[in-house]
This record gives structure tokens, sequence and C-alpha cells, in this order.
């Protein structure tokens, strides 16, 4: 299966920031099949990125995905308070489907 | 937009079983995979596994082989997990998502990301 490993663990920062965080994959992984997640405690997750850097439906534009074959990333240019939650990203062009473990973003 | 509705909370004793279900409405729901995953306590998503309804084929993860069955209700577009000899180790919070594949009768199967969840079923297995 496809390991994805995402980096850091927990980034804090404050409102305003720029957050950039890294889900690197064990073997290549197909562009189009890599979504990122927002999840709120208490919340279902929520697709953010889908097929690497298309946003979502209502997501706004601070939100970019970006990379290609193992390493990917996601960029909040400038958090908003609301931003503030566990962010994962996932493959599923490879059965099984493989989450990262998650990157925390909480308030500096 | 699909919306997907499941079930409420469940406690359960050790060896027992659990079915979720997980509704749909709003939205397209035989083609596309319905997807299961879980959360533990203090750990990422876990995928468990999922299916088409369209087809009715399940697919489960390795780790759960044996102990999980998924089906589909296309009539009421209702998905069901059910997972038995549950554990402590099985306490989590269990999601439904619509994605993860998607099936037309043209072009045949194509991944599809995780685009709708439902709101998520908390089972807590507990003597």
């Amino acid at each position: 299966e496809i390991v994805l490993t995402q980096s850091p663990g927990t980034l804090s920062l404050s409102p305003g920031d720029r957050a950039t965080l890294s889900c690197s994959a064990s073997e290549t992984v197909n562009s189009t099949y890599l979504a990122w997640f927002q999840h709120r405690p208490g919340q279902a997750p929520s697709l953010l990125i889908y097929d690497t850097s298309k946003r979502a439906p209502g997501i706004p534009g601070r939100f970019r995905g970006g990379g290609a074959g193992t390493n990917f990333t996601l960029t909040i240019t400038r958090l908003e308070p609301e931003d503030f939650a566990v962010y994962y990203c996932q493959q599923f062009g490879s059965s099984p489907l493989t989450f990262g473990g998650g990157t925390n973003v909480d308030i500096k | 937009q699909v919306q997907l509705v499941q079930s409420g909370a469940e406690v359960k004793k050790p060896g027992s079983s659990v079915k979720i279900s997980c509704q749909a409405s709003g939205g397209s729901f035989n083609s596309y995979n319905m997807t299961w995953m879980r959360q533990v306590p203090g750990q990422g998503l876990e995928w468990m596994g999922g299916i088409i309804p369209l087809l009715g084929a399940p697919a489960y993860a390795q780790k759960f082989q044996g102990r999980i069955t998924i089906t589909a209700d296309k009539s009421t577009k209702t998905a069901y997990m059910e997972l038995s000899s549950l554990r402590s180790a099985d306490t989590a919070v269990y999601y439904c998502a619509r994605g993860g594949g998607y099936y037309d009768v043209f072009t045949g199967y194509s991944p599809h990301w995780l685009d709708s969840w439902g709101q998520g079923t908390l089972v807590i297995v507990s003597s």
C-alpha cells in the first residue's frame, strides 16, 4: 500500500501567517488522485483540494495544493481563525485508499 | 452536492456486532463508491472498505476481512457497514463518504475523490 507521511505533525502559527504542509508518498502517486481534507474537532472531514491542485466548491483561494510524484504540498496563504484544524492528505488512485497521519495547525 | 446522514452513536459489548447506516440525499448514489473509514481516538483516518451500489460487490481492507460487511440499498439510497466480533480497540468514530471510485457503464471504473462525508458515528465498545 502507498504510505503517506505528513510533516510537520504540528504547526503553531498565528492568524495571518502562511502555512505550508507537506505530504510525502512511499511511491509515485498519480497527481490526479491526491486530495486534501480539513478536519475540525467534532465535525466530519471536508474536502479542500482534489486532483492535487483543484479547489473543491466553496473553498477559498487561500488554499493552494501542488506537487507531483511523491511530494505534495498544501499551502494556506494567510491563515484565518477558522483554518486552525487538522489537515490530511489522501491518495485514492491505488487500493487501499490511504491517508497521511495529519498535520495539526494550531494557534501559536 | 449529496448529503450523507449516519445513524446514531452506539455502545456495544465486546464480542458483539454493530451496524451503521448512511443515507444519501440530494445527489447521485448508485454509481459512486460508498466508502467507510474510522478514526480511533488519537489516531488518523483509516480506510475500511467500500461498495459501488450499482455493482454490489464490496471491497474491504485486509485488516477487517472476515469481520466487516458493507452493503447498499439502492431503493433507499442507504449504505450499511456492519462490524462483528467487536473489541475495545474498535472504539472509534466511523464515517461514510461518497467517492473513492466511480463507475460509468461506458467507461468503466475510475478513481474519484471523497466529495461528501457523513457526520460520523461514535461506537464505544466496553464491557
